[in-house]
C-alpha cells in the first residue's frame, strides 16, 4: 500500500502567517491526491483534490501543488478558523490511504 | 444534495460484533459508492473499505480482512458496516462517505458513529 508521510507533525503559527504543509508518497500517486481539514468533533472537510483544485466553497487562500510523490498545501494567510488538523489522501491505488496529519496550532 | 445520517453510539465487549448504519438521501446507493473511514481517539484517519466505482467490487483494507463486512439495502438506501471479533483497538469513530464517481473524492461525510470496545 502507498504510505503518505506528512510533515511537520505540528505547525505553530500566528494568524496572518503563511502555512506550508508537506505530504510525501512512498510511490507515485500522479496528481491523485486530496487535502482535508478536520476540526475537533467534526467530520473531515474536503479542501483540495487532484493536487491543486479547490473544492466548492473553499477560500482562495488554500492552494495545493505537486505531482508524483511530493505535494504541498499552502495557506497564504492564516485565519482563526484555519487552525485545525490537515490530512492528505491518495486515490491512485487501492487501498485508499491517508497521511497521519499535520496539526496547525496557534502560536 | 447528498446527506448521510449514521446510527448512534455503540458500546461493545471484546469479541463481540457491531453493525453501524449509514442512511443516504439526495441520491440512491446505486448511483454512488459507499466507503468507510475510522478514527481512533486522538489519532488520524484510517480507510476501512469501500466499493470500487469502476466495477462495483467491495474492497477492504488488508488489516480488516476477515473481520469486516460492508452491505447495502438499496430499498432504503442504507449501508452497513459490520466489524466482528472486536478488540479495544477498534474503539473509534466510524464515518461513512460516498464517492460520486470513479474520479471522486470524499466530499460528503456522515456525522460519525462512536464505537467503544470495553470489558
Amino acid at each position: 500500500e502507498i504510505v503518505l508521510t506528512q510533515s511537520p507533525a505540528t505547525l505553530s503559527l500566528s494568524p496572518g502567517e503563511r502555512a506550508t504543509l508537506s505530504c510525501r508518497a512512498s510511490q507515485s500517486v500522479n496528481t491523485y491526491l486530496a487535502w482535508y481539514q478536520q476540526k475537533p468533533g467534526q467530520a473531515p472537510r474536503l479542501l483540495l483534490y487532484d493536487a491543486s483544485y479547490r473544492a466548492t466553497g473553499i477560500p482562495a487562500r488554500f492552494s495545493g501543488s505537486g505531482s508524483g510523490t511530493d505535494f504541498t498545501l499552502t495557506i497564504s494567510s492564516l485565519e482563526p478558523e484555519d487552525f485545525a488538523v490537515y490530512y492528505c489522501q491518495q486515490r491512485n491505488t487501492w487501498p485508499r490511504t491517508f497521511g497521519q496529519g499535520t496539526k496547525v496550532e496557534i502560536k | 444534495q447528498v446527506q448521510l445520517v449514521q446510527s448512534g453510539a455503540e458500546v461493545k465487549k471484546p469479541g463481540a460484533s457491531v453493525k453501524v448504519s449509514c442512511r443516504l438521501s439526495g441520491y440512491t446507493l446505486t448511483e454512488l459508492s459507499m466507503h468507510w473511514v475510522r478514527q481512533a481517539p486522538g489519532k488520524g484517519l484510517e480507510w476501512v473499505g469501500g466499493i470500487d466505482p469502476e466495477d462495483g467490487e467491495t474492497i477492504y483494507a488488508q488489516k480488516f480482512q476477515g473481520r469486516v463486512t460492508m452491505t447495502e439495502d438499496t430499498s432504503t438506501d442504507t449501508a452497513y458496516l459490520e466489524l466482528s471479533s472486536l478488540r479495544s483497538e477498534d474503539t473509534a469513530v466510524y464515518y461513512c462517505s460516498v464517492l460520486m464517481h470513479s474520479a471522486g473524492w470524499y466530499k460528503h461525510w456522515g456525522q460519525g458513529t462512536l464505537v467503544t470496545v470495553s470489558s
